[in-house]
């Protein structure tokens, strides 16, 4: 099956500052990638994903990038704001649906 | 109001004993998914189904079974055969690909065994 490693596990940053987690996969026809982002004692929740047919994709703070070849993919936090602290999972998913999450990152934005 | 439901939120049980993590959801996803979550191990796949009458084994399958009799519902049996059960499950479910594939997930189960 699909087995998706991410780094780092955990990060601190300064509030204005910029975060980067970063993911590999190792499944090639894996085609779909989206980043959950889950807040103390909540679910996971959507906050941006990313098709194998795109590389670049923004909304405005975030932005995720794709690399087929390499099998990375990327989520960019700009400007981070205190409201940004929480755990982000990275996940793929293949062809047959198989839905796979990375380890989670713990993200603490610093005032 | 549509959306994914776990229930029970809370549940304990005494080592031997099976116990059964209800799923449902009213979004017409054909694809459901169990994962389980440990403190600083993600979101690890126990079992994941496409479509009605098929499911498919993740990567820590063992000691779980499940059943997909409903497009709606996909229970998930922790057996007395899983070594360590005690963990916080969550329920999702997605469209097929080709739709908007966003998973959404249901609130979680917190199971303990006493």
């Amino acid at each position: 099956g699909e087995n998706v490693e991410q780094h780092p596990s955990t990060l601190s940053v300064q509030e204005g500052d910029s975060a980067v987690i970063k993911c590999t996969y190792s499944d090639s026809a894996s085609n779909y990638f989206p980043w959950y982002k889950q807040e103390l004692g909540k679910r996971p929740q959507l906050i941006i994903d990313i098709r194998s047919n795109v590389g670049e994709k923004k909304d405005q703070r975030i932005a995720v990038t794709l690399n087929k070849t390499a099998k990375h993919f990327s989520l960019h936090i700009t400007e981070t704001q205190p409201e940004d602290s929480a755990v982000y999972f990275c996940a793929a998913s293949n062809p047959s649906q198989e839905l796979s999450f990375g380890a989670g990152t713990t993200v603490t934005v610093r005032a | 109001d549509g959306g994914i439901t776990q229930s029970p939120k809370y549940l304990f049980r005494k080592e031997g004993q099976n116990v059964t993590l209800s799923c449902e959801q009213n979004l017409n996803h054909d694809a459901m998914y169990w994962y389980r979550q440990d403190p600083g191990q993600g979101l690890r796949l126990i079992y994941y189904s496409q479509i009605v009458n098929d499911f498919q084994k993740g990567d820590i399958a063992e000691g779980y079974s499940v059943s997909r009799e409903k497009k709606e519902s996909f229970p998930l049996t922790v057996t007395s055969a899983q070594k360590n059960p005690t963990a916080f499950y969550l329920c999702a479910s997605s469209s097929p690909p080709g739709q908007e594939t966003e998973a959404f997930f249901g609130q979680g189960t917190r199971l303990t065994v006493v």
